[in-house]
């Protein structure tokens, strides 16, 4: 099955700073890899995602960009604001209908 | 639109007794929905995978006859924790994929059950 790691694990930075996030993925047939945000005892909620025939994207201070050949894709988030503080969680999966597969969660704190 | 309900938020129930939880898709059809398991601090773990008019499919290490899922409808999969015990205090999030589109999966706001 699917294995994704996510790096790191906590991650702390300035407000204002940028915040990256890292996971790898093992499956090549992974084609989707969406990002989530989580606050405490909330529901994920989707803060961008990717699909496996592009390889960035952008959404105002969130960006993601995916390297199929290395099966690692990456969360940049900039000008970093206190209320980005949360828990992400990256997943891989292979298109609609199929499971995801999480990472194990980035614990994000700005700090103002 | 997209928007799944869970239902009960919030479930104290005791040693031995049994705990169904509700998973919704409000305006939306699902043919596919998904169970999570989230312990404090730690990931999604997936527990099974309902669908529609079929017994739904565990992953590896998740008792089937203890965690009962159905899913009657196109709008509607139950969790029951039958037996439950403290262990399975934990947080309980299903998703669901609309059936006309798409790659995201919708997720409900959770339920917390514990377990005394």
């Amino acid at each position: 099955g699917e294995n994704v790691e996510q790096h790191p694990s906590t991650l702390s930075v300035q407000e204002g700073d940028s915040a990256v996030i890292k996971c790898t993925y093992s499956d090549s047939a992974s084609n989707y890899f969406p990002w989530y945000k989580q606050e405490l005892g909330k529901r994920p909620q989707l803060i961008i995602d990717i699909r496996s025939n592009v390889g960035e994207k952008k959404d105002q201070r969130i960006a993601v960009t995916l390297n199929k050949t290395a099966k690692h894709f990456s969360l940049h988030i900039t000008e970093t604001q206190p209320e980005d503080s949360a828990v992400y969680f990256c997943a891989a999966s292979k298109g609609a209908g199929n499971q995801f597969y999480f990472g194990t969660g980035t614990s994000l704190t700005v700090i103002p | 639109g997209a928007v799944v309900s869970q239902h009960p938020s919030r479930v104290i129930c005791k040693s031995g007794t049994s705990v169904k939880i509700e998973c919704r898709s409000l305006d939306f059809q699902a043919t596919t929905m998904f169970w999570y398991r989230q312990f404090p601090k730690q990931s999604l773990m997936l527990m099974a995978t309902s669908n529609e008019g079929s017994k739904a499919t565990y992953e590896q290490g998740v008792e089937k006859d203890k965690f009962l899922i159905n899913h009657a409808s196109l709008t509607l999969s139950t969790l029951t924790v039958t037996s439950a015990h403290p262990e399975d205090s934990s947080f309980y999030i299903c998703s669901a994929y609309r059936t006309d589109s798409s790659y995201e999966q919708y997720f409900g706001p959770g339920t917390r059950l514990t377990v005394t």
